[in-house]
This record gives structure tokens, sequence and C-alpha cells, in this order.
């Protein structure tokens, strides 16, 4: 079973602070690699896709793929109060989607 | 325009009770997907269809697990004679291709009695 890990927090940082979150996968082979933000209660809700090693830059969030570490990062800039919710690292296998257990994110005012 | 809608949005069944549950996926979308998610866990993948046929059924955690989407469009899971370890929140996604964005309904949350 190919698998996904995240540390599942809490993370707790300031207002204004960059928060980082980060996934490790098993399977040299993946390519796409997708950040999920969910809150309580809620659907995922997709923010971010990368397919190529490097940065990937979409407002206040970066994503970052280092395939040779298998390893996955997504930082969020200027972070908010309103940012709380569980982040979910996902991994195309195929068609579908595999998920870690996500990251819970606290931003305290 | 309108999002993957999914009903009810919450079910409650006592055990050994079927249950039928529903996904309309965003219209033109052919992939449909469903996902179970128990409490602090990620999504687990359970099924997925092209159209009217399921590609995929490697996920279903037993024979009382059956999905359809005879049409093409909408899809229903069916859990037979539900188990407590059943309880849990059940997400469709659709994309516009196999490999497309999925984006999610706001599932259906199950709890069996």
């Amino acid at each position: 079973q190919k698998e996904v890990e995240q540390n599942s927090g809490p993370l707790s940082v300031p207002e204004g602070a960059i928060a980082s979150l980060n996934c490790t996968y098993s399977d040299r082979g993946s390519q796409s690699f997708f950040w999920y933000r969910q809150y309580s209660g809620k659907s995922p809700e997709l923010i971010m896709f990368i397919y190529s090693n490097g940065d990937k830059e979409d407002g206040r969030f970066t994503a970052q793929l280092n395939k040779a570490s298998q390893y996955v990062s997504l930082l969020i800039r200027d972070s908010q109060p309103s940012d709380s919710a569980t982040y979910l690292c996902a991994v195309r296998e195929t068609d579908k989607l595999i998920f870690g257990t996500g990251t819970r994110l606290q931003v305290f005012p | 325009g309108a999002g993957v809608s999914q009903s009810p949005r919450y079910k409650v069944a006592k055990r050994g009770q079927d249950v039928a549950l529903r996904c309309d996926p965003i219209s033109g979308h052919v992939s449909l997907f469903w996902y179970q998610q128990a409490l602090g866990q990620g999504p687990e993948f359970l099924t997925y269809f092209q159209n009217e046929a399921q590609l995929d059924k490697s996920g279903l955690p037993s024979d009382r697990f059956f999905a359809e989407r005879p049409e093409g469009s909408v899809s229903t899971l069916k859990i037979q004679r539900t188990q407590q370890e059943d309880s849990a929140v059940y997400l469709c996604a659709s994309s516009l291709g196999r490999r497309e964005t999925q984006y999610f309904g706001p599932g259906t949350r199950l709890l069996v009695l």
C-alpha cells in the first residue's frame, strides 16, 4: 500500500507568520501532488497542485516538491486565523488520490 | 455554477439496515470518485467511475458495499447490512477527466448505531 505521511499536529503559528506544512510519500514513481484544505465538518477544497520539482506560488501559498527526497511542502505566508483548518496532502496513484491523515493548523491572533 | 451535491447530508442507521447515498456530480464531469473519511483520518478511496463504467472498485471494504452510475451521471453508493465500523463521512468527487482536478461534494455523514 502506497503511503502518504503527514504530522497530525496541531501546528500553532501566530497571525502574520509563515506556516510550513510537510508531507512525504512512499512511491518514487508518483508524479502529481495536491494540497487540500478541510475546515471542520466541511469537505476538502483544493488549494494547489504541483507536478514538477521546485516551487509553485499562488498568492500567499507556495507548494514545494522534491522528488529525489519524496517530499512535498506547503508554505502559507502571512497566516490568518481564517487559515485555521486541516491541510491534506494527496498523491495521485493512477486515477485515484491517496491522502495523508492531514495536519491541523491553528493560527492564533 | 453548481458544485457536487450529495444526499442525504446526515444518515442515522440501525445496525443491519441498508442505506443508499446519492451523488450528483458537476455537470459534464465524466469521472466520479467515492471516498470514505473516518474521524481524524484522510479520505480513503472506495471506487471510481468513468462515465457509467466502474473502472476501479479496489477500495470497497467488503461485498456489502456496492456502487453504481447507470447513466453516467448520478451515482449511488449502497451499503447493505450496515455495521458500526461503517460510520464515517462518505465523500463524492468529480472531475472533467480521469486525471483532472477532483472537486468534492459536502459529504454524507453516516452514523450506524
